[in-house]
């Protein structure tokens, strides 16, 4: 049972515009929700949080979206740089049992054009 | 650079084998994650430890443990390994017990292949 799901595997977007990405969660305890970039033979990169108390943060290029009643959320980066082109993960976690292990989707590769 | 370090990062073993595999949290860190990575399944949560304490345990199977020593460095040990286990692990660390949301920083990873 896929609590975190990215239903896109892939997106190309075009140097200089915004990338959408997409996830979904069914865990309703889910309350803190962090998107990582990962380049191949690396690691996770964390990118950019959120806690389930706001609906939007933003740093620099990279704003996050949380609508809770969908249970979505989105990252959007603006403008798009070939060397944004990676896999991203949405990860989620849940406070109050003492560990904070976050639930991932599959990943999104995302591909942007010069 | 995360400052989270893991050794060795390549690995290549047979079945029925058994390996450690290291990681450095950084610098002040309590609390290290192990997480696999497989083709099929994605990233998955294996155990959590907190200034050497187990805090949770995810899909970690029987064959794997994992302990956390006094210098906070944590190892993972897979025994009777077999060609499933193939894949990459990564240790990732936070501050631990502040009682809040922590963000997780991942170290570069170790790829086991099981022959």
């Amino acid at each position: 049972d896929q609590q975190v799901k990215q239903n896109s595997p892939s997106l190309s977007v075009q140097e200089g515009r915004i990338s959408i990405l997409n996830c979904d969660y069914t865990n309703s305890m889910f309350d803190y929700f962090l998107w990582y970039k990962k380049y191949p033979a690396e690691g996770p990169t964390f990118l950019i949080s959120i806690s389930s108390i706001k609906d939007k943060n933003e740093d620099g290029r990279f704003t996050v979206f949380l609508n809770k009643s969908a249970k979505h959320l989105s990252l959007h980066i603006v403008p798009s740089q070939p060397g944004d082109s990676a896999v991203y993960f949405c990860a989620a976690s849940a406070s109050g049992a003492g560990s904070y292990q976050l639930t991932f989707g599959k990943g999104t590769k995302l591909s942007v054009i010069p | 650079d995360s400052g989270v370090t893991q050794t060795p990062k390549h690995l290549i073993t047979a079945t029925g084998q058994r390996v450690t595999l290291r990681c450095s949290p950084r610098s002040g860190d309590l609390s290290v994650y192990w997480y696999q990575q497989s083709l099929d399944q994605g990233l998955q949560f294996l155990i959590h430890y907190y200034n050497g304490e187990e805090r949770a345990k995810g899909n970690i199977l029987e064959r794997f443990s994992a302990q956390q020593f006094p210098d906070l460095h944590s190892e993972l040990n897979l025994s009777s390994l077999e060609l499933g286990d193939s894949a990459l692990y990564f240790c990732a660390s936070s501050a631990g017990g502040t009682g809040v949301q922590e963000t997780q920083y991942f170290g570069p990873g170790t790829r086991l292949l099981v022959l």
